[in-house]
């Protein structure tokens, strides 16, 4: 199985700050990586697929970067919408295994 | 509108049996491939089981390998995931998630149903 580790598992950030979450594979998965919003009590939401496609409706502060196996997801100019939990998801292989999630709080 | 929604959760008791339904509307459902995704309260997203769009592959997590079985009904646009042996460690929200076939990421995803393993 692939492993996935993603940091911070959580950092304080304000709105409008720059926000950078990173996550890196246990072995190389070209760019089938993905990225999902989580906020409390609902379902994921996805926002970055294949390492750097913006998902129809996200917003283009959300950006996504990497290849191989490490990536990261940026969040440029933070809004109050954007505290919540963001995991990586790799869709390389089978079991799809994702990140153990980064939560994003209002510092 | 597009959309999933789970139902069959509930509070069952170590050992017993459960089945969760999962409702698609608005889309071809028999061209996806579909997924269950679990999360324990609190905790991260934890892949389950995926099944092919006509239901002949299925893939499970080694932990539920055995145990659950996924299936689908295309003419009811429904998926299934029939959960047997449960034990405590299976407690959690359970999704169910559409994939995109190019790059096989999940675009869509229902709201989840909880299901409870305790005595």
């Amino acid at each position: 199985d692939i492993q996935m580790t993603q940091s911070p598992s959580s950092l304080s950030a304000s709105v409008g700050d720059r926000v950078t979450i990173t996550c890196r594979t246990s072995q190389t998965i070209s760019s089938n990586l993905n990225w999902y919003q989580q906020r409390p009590g609902k379902a994921p939401k996805l926002l970055i697929y294949a390492a750097s496609n913006l998902q129809s409706g996200v917003p283009s502060r959300f950006s996504g970067s990497g290849s191989g196996t490490d990536f990261s997801l940026t969040i440029t100019g933070l809004q109050p919408e954007d505290f919540a939990t963001y995991y990586c998801q790799q869709s390389y292989s089978t079991p799809r295994t994702f990140g153990q999630g980064t939560k994003v709080e209002i510092k | 509108e597009v959309q999933l929604v789970e139902s069959g959760g509930a509070l069952v008791q170590p050992g017993g049996s459960l089945r969760l339904s999962c409702a698609a509307s608005g889309f071809t459902f028999s061209t996806y491939w579909m997924h269950w995704v679990r999360q324990v309260p609190g905790k991260g997203l934890v892949w389950v089981s995926r099944i092919k769009s006509d239901g002949n592959i299925t893939n499970y997590a080694e932990s539920v390998k055995g145990r659950f079985t996924s299936s689908r009904d295309n003419t009811k646009n429904t998926l299934y995931l029939q959960m047997n042996s449960l034990r405590a460690e299976d407690t959690a929200v359970y999704y169910c998630a559409r994939e995109e076939g190019g790059d096989r990421y999940f675009d869509l995803w229902g709201r989840g149903t909880l299901v409870t393993v305790s005595s």
